[in-house]
């Protein structure tokens, strides 16, 4: 069973800094792209990083460029993500995601979840 | 980037009725697009994938359309355990962006 753990979100004052992690299990990690997906209090799902398998090719949401860092250990099944000059509008609930490899031309949309940890952005 | 616009932001419904919710790509998306189903307190759950086709355990009563650039989440037949917010995403192109939400509720 995939199962996807993350940990960290704490509350942090503005400027602040925060690792946040996704331990992975059930599934063979280092084969699978991974993802960062947030959602505010009582807002919608926003995008916020991707990490191909090996670590090689990454991609972030506008709003987070420069000052969030996704990062992978395959040797740990374990995500990162590394949040600097934090800011209230960080304020969410930070889920890993990731979905099967693509299979016969077929991409499938984020397929597995984690129960998502809390930062809070706030004096 | 993109943008993924959803009509309406809510909707209300009599158990048994066909529903139908909208998603708009501001430019070509290939028909990478999925439809997520986040019910109060819990995490999304892919229902469509590829615009049409149902993620494996998803009801059938769930459906998917597309048409250029316009896409549809249909709900044949409403179910009280349908309740929930769902969003559509497009993973044509980095980055990767989710429409605002369709609130679903049961009259």
């Amino acid at each position: 069973e995939v199962q996807l753990l993350e940990s960290g979100g704490d509350l942090v004052q503005p400027g602040g800094s925060l690792r946040l992690s996704c331990a992975a299990s059930g599934f063979a990690f280092g084969g699978y792209d991974m993802n960062w997906v947030r959602q505010a209090p009582g807002k919608g799902l926003d995008y916020v990083a991707t990490i191909d398998f090996s670590g090689a090719t990454i991609y972030y949401a506008d709003s987070v460029k420069g000052r969030f860092t996704i990062s992978r250990d395959n040797s740990m099944n374990t995500l990162y993500l590394q949040m600097n000059s934090l800011r209230a509008e960080d304020t969410a609930v930070y889920y890993c995601a990731t979905r099967n490899a693509c299979a016969n031309g077929v991409c499938y949309g984020l397929q597995q979840w984690g129960q998502g940890t809390l930062v809070t952005v706030s004096s | 980037d993109i943008q993924m616009t959803q009509s309406p932001s809510t909707l209300s419904a009599s158990a048994g009725d066909r529903v139908t919710i909208t998603c708009r790509a501001s430019q070509s998306i290939n028909n990478w697009l999925a439809w997520y189903q986040q019910k109060p307190g819990k995490v999304p759950k892919l229902l469509i994938y590829k615009a049409f086709s149902l993620e494996s355990g998803v009801p059938s009563r769930f459906s998917g359309s597309a048409s250029g650039t316009e896409f549809t989440l249909t709900i044949s037949s409403l179910q009280p355990d349908d309740v929930a917010t769902y969003y559509c995403q497009q993973y044509n192109t980095y980055p990767w962006t989710f429409g605002p939400g369709t609130k679903v509720e049961i009259k």
